[in-house]
């Protein structure tokens, strides 16, 4: 069972036009969750971590969210730089030591 | 990424030969993890390491998979024998601490092809 879910796969989006990605997530103790951009042939990229229910995080067209069970990635006006795979991560602890589970990703694209 | 620094970016292999992927962490950071993605997959935690020993390797195969983060020089990820199945993209991350007020941060990757 995934123990995170992240969704849509994919979105296409016309530029400005906003929406937002998912992320669920079913661990328990959950330490942090991470919010990475990657582009095609390059590493993730940081974006937000959140920490508890109801914090909120922002940077620039993107905001991060935050409830007991999801996240959000809410994207403002995108524009087509907006194009990437958003990436969800949750730390928790599993074992006595702390574990990062990824998201398969949601791929966005932005038309112009 | 002007932190985290991985060679080769790209690397081809026959089966049954050695692959050696090599990962600098970012400055000041003593941590380092190793992450293997397939197409449609997501990053699939290896190991985790800190200078001179290995933390957790939970993620790693068994078999012909090792890894190394020594006092000095970088963090090597070493498969033996490779397989087509070990195509794949694998990746290094480093942070400060273990802890999750310190993100991990990517380098850009190896890209492993097995012929």
């Amino acid at each position: 069972e995934d123990q995170v879910t992240q969704s849509p796969e994919a979105l296409r989006l016309q530029e400005g036009e906003s929406s937002s990605l998912n992320c669920s997530y079913t661990v328990s103790g959950l330490r942090g969750l991470f919010w990475y951009r990657q582009d095609p042939g390059k590493g993730p990229e940081f974006l937000f971590t959140l920490y508890s229910a109801g914090e909120e995080k922002e940077k620039e067209r993107l905001k991060a969210t935050l409830t007991k069970k999801e996240s959000f990635l809410h994207i403002t006006a995108p524009k087509p730089e907006d194009s990437a795979t958003y990436l969800c991560a949750v730390q928790f602890i599993q074992g006595g030591s702390e574990k990062l589970v990824f998201g398969k990703g949601t791929k966005l694209t932005v038309n112009p | 990424n002007a932190g985290v620094m991985q060679n080769p970016r790209h690397l081809v292999r026959r089966r049954g030969q050695e692959a050696r992927l090599r990962c600098s962490p970012m400055k000041g950071h003593s941590h380092v993890y190793w992450y293997r993605q397939l197409p449609e997959e997501g990053l699939k935690f290896m190991v985790y390491l800190q200078k001179e020993n290995i933390i957790d390797e939970s993620g790693m195969p068994k078999e012909r998979f090792s890894a190394e983060f020594p006092k000095e020089g970088p963090s090597i990820l070493r498969i033996q024998q490779v397989v087509r199945g070990d195509s794949a993209a694998y990746f290094c991350a480093s942070s400060l601490s273990s802890y999750s007020n310190q993100p991990q941060h990517f380098g850009d990757g190896t890209r492993l092809s097995i012929l």
